[in-house]
């Protein structure tokens, strides 16, 4: 059972453009996520993460939006650079557990 | 500070044998957790370490088993290894659990 998932498995962006990965997730306990990057032969780097209490977080050129009623968050890169192509994979956990879910992750590619 | 080191960063063993996976956190970072990727999979979470006591374990079979030492180290083994155990294996260092998690590059094993 994917409790989190990306249903978007690649996304393409000019340079300069915004990209937008989402993620949705089933669990309501769910009040912690997490952004990671991950090149490949590399273990996934920490992007940035929100908390339930917050609808909105940002660090730079990337900005994550948790809509809570829809159970759906979002990464925003503004603008995308050709360094950002990677895979990104979405994670959620609930307070109360032990462990993060992952999503199958996002291949973005930017196109300079 | 040194990032989370994951050893050996290859292997290639035969059905049938074990193998053993290091991982040592961050230091400071006493909560230790396993991921198994495969192709086309997001991260699935093996099992989560702290303070030397196995937390939480993810839906694998017996034959996945881990150990936490008093130093943070871990290890993961995996006994009579079958062809759908090749995958990249990752371990992710936090400070406590359900906090940001910092992986390391992970450990390539390819059953032959």
């Amino acid at each position: 059972d994917q409790q989190v998932k990306q249903n978007s498995p690649s996304l393409s962006v000019q340079e300069g453009r915004i990209s937008i990965l989402n993620c949705d997730y089933t669990n309501s306990m769910f009040d912690y996520f997490l952004w990671y990057k991950k090149y490949p032969a590399e273990g996934p780097t920490f992007l940035i993460s929100i908390s339930s209490i917050k609808d909105k977080n940002e660090d730079g050129r990337f900005t994550v939006f948790l809509n809570k009623s829809a159970k759906h968050l979002s990464l925003h890169i503004v603008p995308s650079q050709p360094g950002d192509s990677a895979v990104y994979f979405c994670a959620a956990s609930a307070s109360t557990g032990n462990q993060f879910y992952f999503g199958t992750g996002t291949s973005l590619t930017v196109i300079p | 500070k040194a990032g989370v080191t994951q050893t050996p960063r290859y292997l290639i063993k035969t059905r049938g044998q074990q193998v053993t996976l290091s991982c040592s956190p961050i230091s400071g970072h006493r909560s230790v957790s396993w991921y198994q990727q495969t192709p086309g999979q997001g991260l699935q979470f093996l099992f989560e370490y702290f303070s030397e006591t196995q937390r939480n374990k993810g839906n694998f079979p017996g034959r996945f088993s881990g150990r936490q030492f008093s130093n943070s180290r871990s290890e993961m083994n995996v006994s009579t290894l079958e062809l759908g155990d090749s995958a990249l294996y990752l371990c992710a260092s936090s400070i406590a659990p359900n906090t940001e998690a910092f992986f390391g590059q992970g450990t390539r094993l390819t059953v032959v």
